[in-house]
């Protein structure tokens, strides 16, 4: 079968640094995507992963191993408008995306 | 920038009433999708389409249908709406040419069946 898990609430401080996980079972895949999601609001795409490693864009930067089935998402310099539902997805063996309930992320001041 | 619109963005209904939610993207891309969101659960795919009069059904199409008679347009029909239909629907677009996964979202419509 096939799933996706990452924690279902965050809380992290003002400037610090949080790391957001997500795990995966898939029959077949083809890439890993994050997604941001504000409060009432649309999800917009951050991220998108196929090989192992890291990919950093700014405060940003989400990391995949293949074989783990395991990506995280890491933002940096937090600001209070970071606080939003962070959805992770897969893209499988048809390139259908499955998503994550999403990980809602609550910054303190 | 791209665009995706949505017809309403709150809209109330009684069961058993028909209903329509269209969708509207400006940037020309051929695939478009039908989600629904609830608390606690992922995105969940009603149906999609890769082109004009095509549809292909999702993971949860019962209850649902479809018509992309335009490119840019991709409407959902509730044959007969049920509370259990009540829910945030989300529309999106991809490109053809880019990562299927990246996805352009309209805002939303938050369905209430009473």
């Amino acid at each position: 079968g096939q799933n996706i898990d990452q924690p279902t609430e965050m809380t992290a401080t003002e400037g610090a640094i949080v790391q957001i996980n997500c795990t995966y079972q898939t029959s077949g895949f083809n890439g890993l995507f994050w997604y941001q999601q504000h409060a009432g609001e649309a999800p917009t795409f951050l991220s998108y992963n196929v090989l192992d490693g890291l990919e950093e864009k700014g405060r940003f930067s989400s990391f995949l191993s293949r074989s783990k089935g395991y990506s995280y998402l890491l933002l940096k310099e937090l600001q209070m408008k970071d606080s939003a539902s962070y959805l992770c997805a897969i893209t499988d063996s048809n390139y259908q995306l499955i998503w994550g309930a999403g990980t809602k992320l609550i910054i303190k001041p | 920038d791209v665009k995706v619109t949505q017809s309403s963005r709150y809209l109330v209904k009684r069961t058993g009433e028909k209903v329509f939610l269209e969708c509207v993207q400006d940037m020309d891309h051929e695939n478009m999708f039908w989600y629904r969101q609830d608390p606690g659960l992922g995105l969940r795919l009603i149906y999609f389409s890769y082109d004009v009069k095509m549809k292909e059904k999702g993971d949860i199409p019962e209850g649902y249908s479809v018509s992309r008679e335009k490119k840019e347009r991709f409407s959902l029909i509730l044959e007969s709406a049920s509370t259990n239909q009540t829910s945030m629907y989300l529309c999106a677009s991809s490109s053809a040419g880019g990562h299927v996964g990246e996805q352009f979202f309209g805002p939303g419509t938050r369905l209430t069946v009473l």
